[in-house]
């Protein structure tokens, strides 16, 4: 049962333009949804991350809505680049036995064209 | 944030064989996660190694196969054993205190033949 569902799988946006990714969490105990960017050839790295108390994270071009009730979140990337090509993933945390457990979405390939 | 090195990058290997893919961490951290990146599906956490400690393994993921140590603060390893091609993904190594400082390695990609 996968418990963090991610689309699109792949995303093409002009440069300039809006990227949008989705997120949909069912576990309700989830407490922390951060987003992770991917390079080729990288480990994940943080990008932005929210607590479900906050319907909106701006930092810089990076924006994360939030929407409590409806269990999703998504991602905003304004005036996209080049250089934001790579492979998005959401992710939501929860606290086990003595550590934080992050559960992934598959993934978006975001791909901006110049 | 640590800083963590990872290796091999990559490897191509044999079915049957086993690799051991090494994880070192410029800081002590108590706890070390191993992830496994299939193609086109989410990172998957394999087990959670503390040191001094047995790793603590999820749900479809078992020693025999993931063998892991964690002799020091600093250092883990994760065996890949008896291989199939079925085990070609990236696994990647992770650590994290909290949930802001997770921190991963640049992952080892294998591929089985």
């Amino acid at each position: 049962q996968q418990q963090v569902k991610q689309s699109p799988q792949s995303l093409i946006v002009q440069k300039g333009g809006i990227s949008i990714i989705n997120c949909a969490y069912e576990n309700t105990a989830f407490d922390y949804f951060p987003w992770y960017q991917q390079f080729p050839g990288k480990g994940p790295a943080l990008l932005i991350a929210i607590r479900p108390d906050v319907s909106e994270k701006k930092e810089g071009r990076f924006t994360i809505s939030f929407n409590k009730s409806a269990k999703q979140f998504s991602l905003h990337i304004m005036d996209s680049q080049p250089g934001d090509s790579a492979t998005y993933f959401c992710a939501a945390s929860i606290k086990g036995a003595g550590s934080y457990q992050l559960t992934f979405g598959k993934g978006t390939k975001l791909s901006v064209i110049p | 944030s640590a800083v963590i090195s990872q290796k091999p990058s990559r490897d191509i290997c044999q079915r049957g064989t086993s690799l051991t893919i090494q994880c070192q961490v410029d800081s002590q951290v108590t706890m070390m996660f191993w992830y496994r990146q299939q193609p086109g599906q989410s990172l998957t956490l394999i087990a959670t190694a503390n040191q001094g400690s047995e790793a603590t393994y999820e749900s479809g993921f078992v020693i025999d196969k993931f063998p892991i140590s964690r002799p020091n603060l600093t250092f883990s390893t994760l065996t890949v054993s008896n291989m199939s091609p079925e085990d070609s993904s990236i696994y990647l190594c992770s650590v994290g205190g909290t949930e802001s400082s997770y921190t991963f390695g640049s992952g080892t990609r294998l591929t089985v033949v």
